[in-house]
């Protein structure tokens, strides 16, 4: 299996512009997980799909962020207007069941620079 | 929510030393208590775990512990060799998402 797969793999943007993350989950697998990783905040959820629905997105910013699973092998993340501080390294994870102790299967994450 | 912590926050040793990582959590409903180790560049990848039943488990070189009591567990790597070098997170867990912590940089040196 190729595991996820996120692209693109790095984004350098200028403040304001549109920003969309891209991620194919592992064959098979029911849930989806977006994280964002700061050296400061560390690693925090951001939303979590269980059969292409939204079950949590508590941890979503703000309004400026948006997350869509139009189907099983897809989802996107999108930041619009992006700003400096959403600068980040996003990583989508996938498992299979989306309950306490189905192991999240992580991709190599997007590295995002807005400048 | 929950409140996770990790210590220590840096861990150097020498090849063949053991190490220990700790983590204590908040929530007296978590059940599910994994290990990730990320690599540079890379994205974290679960390592070991164990379930609330447990008190202990060991992979190879790798255990974790459980004191449900004193709500901490905590991650052993014997015989450590400079692969090991990583950042280590543990991310416990009574639903579906996990809460991780703020991660254990463990440097090996030959």
């Amino acid at each position: 299996d190729a595991g996820v797969i996120q692209s693109p793999r790095h984004e350098v943007t200028e403040m304001g512009q549109e920003v969309t993350l891209r991620c194919k989950p592992i064959s098979g697998h029911n849930s989806l997980f977006w994280y964002r990783q700061t050296m400061m905040r560390g690693l925090e959820l951001l939303i979590y799909f269980n059969n292409n629905v939204p079950i949590d997105d508590s941890g979503m910013p703000e309004d400026r962020f948006s997350a869509k699973m139009p189907n099983a092998s897809f989802s996107t993340l999108k930041i619009q207007p992006s700003e400096p501080r959403d600068s980040a390294v996003y990583f989508c994870a996938s498992s299979f069941g989306g309950g306490a102790g189905d192991t999240q299967y992580f991709g190599p994450g997007t590295r995002l620079t807005v400048l | 929510g929950e409140n996770v912590e990790q210590h220590p926050s840096t861990l150097s040793v020498q090849e063949g030393d053991s190490a220990v990582i700790k983590c204590t959590y908040s929530d007296s409903a978590s059940n599910y208590f994994p290990w990730y180790k990320q690599e540079l560049g890379k994205g974290p990848q679960l390592i070991i775990d164990i379930r609330s039943n447990v008190g202990e488990k060991k992979d190879q070189r790798i255990a974790v512990t459980l004191n449900k009591t004193a709500k901490h567990f905590s991650l052993h790597i014997t015989e450590t060799q400079p692969e090991d070098s990583a950042v280590y997170f543990c991310a416990p867990s009574g639903y579906s998402t996990l809460t991780f912590g703020k991660g254990t940089m463990l440097l090996v040196s030959p």
